[in-house]
């Protein structure tokens, strides 16, 4: 069985800032993907980054990197320098044996 | 290259009624995902292909749901008798096959918002 928990329903951050959007898991599976979709208004999901199990470093992917923490199982998405246009919904998910699980996402907010 | 299509982006049918949603995956992928998103929530798994057959329908919620993809490609998501509870936006997402079977990051179509009156 496979568990995705985002804490924070909703965040706020000033343009060009940087800001972390918090993600904890749970799996049985040994190995597994970690995944950080972005949802716009507009309603489609959209690939950011993806961190697997067994890799070493963390994530990047531009002005996302993923801080991957196996132990504390946390996969936390850090967005820098903050956009007007990265408002949106953040949904984390995992997925090991085929079947993805997502969370029910944070609302972030980018104030001018 | 094109992406994940989705038709109708819109469907308001009566209670009872039976529906058809198409998805048309990015070509090569083999892999494909459909989910229902409520609002406030995320996507939850319905049923997923690789290839022609249904890999795990685990996440159907009962039998009045059926999903095909007879020939790997397009698939259709059949709703019979349906409720006002089955209201949702339905996603669509396909992907290549990650590697030991893994899940692989997907690319999501624009979903269909279903409405049952």
């Amino acid at each position: 069985a496979q568990k995705i928990t985002q804490t924070q329903p909703g965040m706020f951050v000033q343009e060009k800032e940087a800001v972390t959007l918090d993600c904890t898991y749970d799996t049985s599976d040994q190995s597994y993907g970690l995944f950080w979709y972005k949802q716009p208004s507009s309603g489609e999901m959209i690939f950011l980054i993806y961190q697997g199990s067994y890799d070493e470093q963390n994530a990047t992917e531009g002005r996302y990197s993923l801080n991957f923490q196996k132990a504390r199982k946390s996969a936390n998405l850090v967005i820098s320098a903050s956009q007007l246009g990265d408002s949106a919904m953040y949904f984390c998910a995992i997925g090991g044996s085929y079947i993805p699980t997502f969370g029910r996402g944070t609302s972030l907010i980018v104030h001018p | 290259g094109a992406g994940v299509s989705q038709t109708p982006s819109n469907k308001v049918t009566e209670k009872g009624k039976y529906v058809e949603l198409r998805c048309d995956p990015i070509s090569g992928h083999t892999a494909l995902y459909w989910y229902r998103q409520s609002l406030g929530q995320g996507p939850e798994f319905l049923i997923y292909f690789q290839g022609t057959g249904a890999a795990d329908d685990s996440g159907l919620p009962n039998d009045r749901f059926f999903a095909v993809r007879p020939e790997g490609s397009v698939s259709t998501l059949k709703i019979q008798r349906t409720e006002r509870g089955d209201s949702a936006v339905y996603l669509c997402a396909s992907s290549l096959t990650g590697a030991g079977g893994l899940v692989n990051e997907q690319y999501f179509g624009p979903g269909t918002r279903l409405t049952v009156t």
